[in-house]
């Protein structure tokens, strides 16, 4: 069975710290991880990674994957109070259709 | 500019009740899927469709049935509702023909079950 953990589970920031998420995962047949953020409703996609040691970056938020070590971390920098939200990791595995698994989130609250 | 929409947005069920969550998509997307958002626990998958005519199981499909009405439909029926199908439910759709890739996710429908 599929396996996504993320740490911490929650956190409270001040405005300009910065946060750094994890990831870990045990999946078959690994496709891809991807990032999503969280607010009142929809998720939206931040990132898709797919090969070891290559950040992406968008803005504040970066990310990269670790294949070897089977972990993501998602930095987020100079954080705003529009960067609380919870951010989803999932897994791309591949069962002869493709499926994600998610984990249970990363709640950052950005207090001013 | 509409993506995937979802109706209802809020529903309030008794128990024993039954309901279907529409969904549509103007993407011309190939897969869709239903997620359920329970708090602390991420969203897990209901059923999906890689393509029109075909649905499978996912993680949680007990109490739930699906159909997918063309390339644009994708409802989840719940036949007899019960408290603990009280969630958050998320529609999502994406083009790969077998792959979840990048999801489009509606806005969510809540769904109390008294």
């Amino acid at each position: 069975e599929d396996k996504v953990v993320q740490s911490p589970l929650s956190l409270v920031v001040h405005e300009g710290d910065t946060v750094t998420l994890n990831c870990s995962y045990e999946v078959t047949n690994f496709r891809s991880l991807l990032w999503y953020k969280q607010e009142k409703k929809a998720p939206t996609f931040l990132f898709m990674l797919t090969s070891s040691g290559i950040e992406k970056k968008s803005g504040r938020l970066s990310s990269i994957l670790d294949k070897k070590e089977l972990f993501s971390i998602l930095n987020i920098t100079a954080t705003q109070t529009g960067d609380s939200a919870i951010y989803l990791c999932a897994v791309e595995g591949y069962y002869g259709n493709n499926r994600l698994a998610f984990g249970k989130g990363n709640q950052v609250v950005v207090i001013p | 500019n509409a993506g995937v929409t979802q109706t209802p947005k809020f529903q309030v069920l008794k128990t024993g009740q039954s309901m279907t969550l529409q969904c549509a998509q103007d993407m011309n997307h190939n897969s869709m899927y239903w997620y359920r958002q329970d708090p602390g626990m991420g969203l897990r998958l209901i059923y999906y469709s890689a393509s029109e005519g075909t649905t499978d199981k996912g993680e949680v499909p007990n109490g739930y049935n699906v159909s997918r009405l063309n390339k644009r439909e994708f409802s989840l029926r719940l036949e007899s509702a019960a408290p603990s199908q009280t969630s958050v439910y998320f529609c999502a759709s994406t083009p790969a023909g077998s792959g979840a890739n990048v999801l489009t996710f509606g806005a969510g429908s809540r769904l109390t079950v008294l």
